[in-house]
């Protein structure tokens, strides 16, 4: 099984600070990863596809980076409504993996 | 547009059974495998199971083999699992995700089902 290593698994940040959440791969993944937004009691929502690609409508101050097995998503100024939990997926291989999830919280 | 509605979720007992459904709209359901991912509180996302388009390929995670199904009917939109033997540990959101094999996955979610397994 491919293990998703996410870091930090929380993190307190301040409206208009970039920040950066990392996700590992056990092995190489090529660039078979999504990044999710979820907040609370709604479902998982994809921002990012492909590794690096935005999801359509998805504000431009998310990005994404990374191949292999080393991931990042960047969102370059924060917003109010982007306090909420991120995931990372790998779909590779079976089984499909999460990353553990960081928690981005208002500082 | 494409959308994914689960149902079928509730209260069961340990050791009971039960069966959630997940229909799609808008899109062409029989192109697309089809996941289930569950979350229990307060906890992360976990994949529990998957089924290609055509039904040909089925995968399950460990923690739900042996007593889980998965299945489909493309002639009705819908996905099913069947969860039987049913753990207090399953106790979680269950939602269903699309998924087109080597194009794209997980792009949509359905706004999930509660399973609640309590004595």
């Amino acid at each position: 099984d491919i293990q998703m290593t996410q870091s930090p698994s929380s993190l307190s940040a301040s409206v208009g600070d970039r920040v950066t959440i990392t996700c590992r791969a056990s092995q190489g993944i090529r660039n078979d990863l999504g990044w999710y937004q979820q907040k609370p009691g709604k479902a998982p929502k994809r921002l990012i596809y492909a590794a690096s690609s935005l999801q359509s409508g998805v504000p431009s101050r998310f990005s994404g980076s990374g191949s292999g097995t080393e991931f990042t998503l960047t969102i370059s100024s924060l917003q109010p409504e982007d306090f909420a939990t991120y995931y990372c997926l790998q779909h590779n291989s079976y089984p499909r993996t999460f990353g553990q999830g960081t928690k981005l919280e208002i500082k | 547009q494409a959308q994914l509605v689960e149902s079928g979720g509730g209260v069961v007992q340990p050791g009971r059974s039960l069966r959630l459904s997940c229909t799609a709209s808008g899109f062409t359901f029989s192109s697309y495998g089809m996941h289930w991912v569950r979350q229990a509180p307060g906890k992360g996302l976990e994949w529990v199971a998957v089924i290609w388009y055509d039904g040909s390929n089925i995968q399950y995670a460990d923690s739900v083999k042996g007593r889980f199904t998965i299945s489909r009917d493309n002639s009705k939109n819908m996905v099913y699992l069947q969860m039987n033997s049913l753990r207090t540990e399953d106790t979680a959101v269950y939602y269903c995700a699309r998924e087109k094999v080597a194009v794209d996955a997980f792009d949509i979610w359905g706004q999930g089902t509660m399973v609640t397994v309590s004595s």
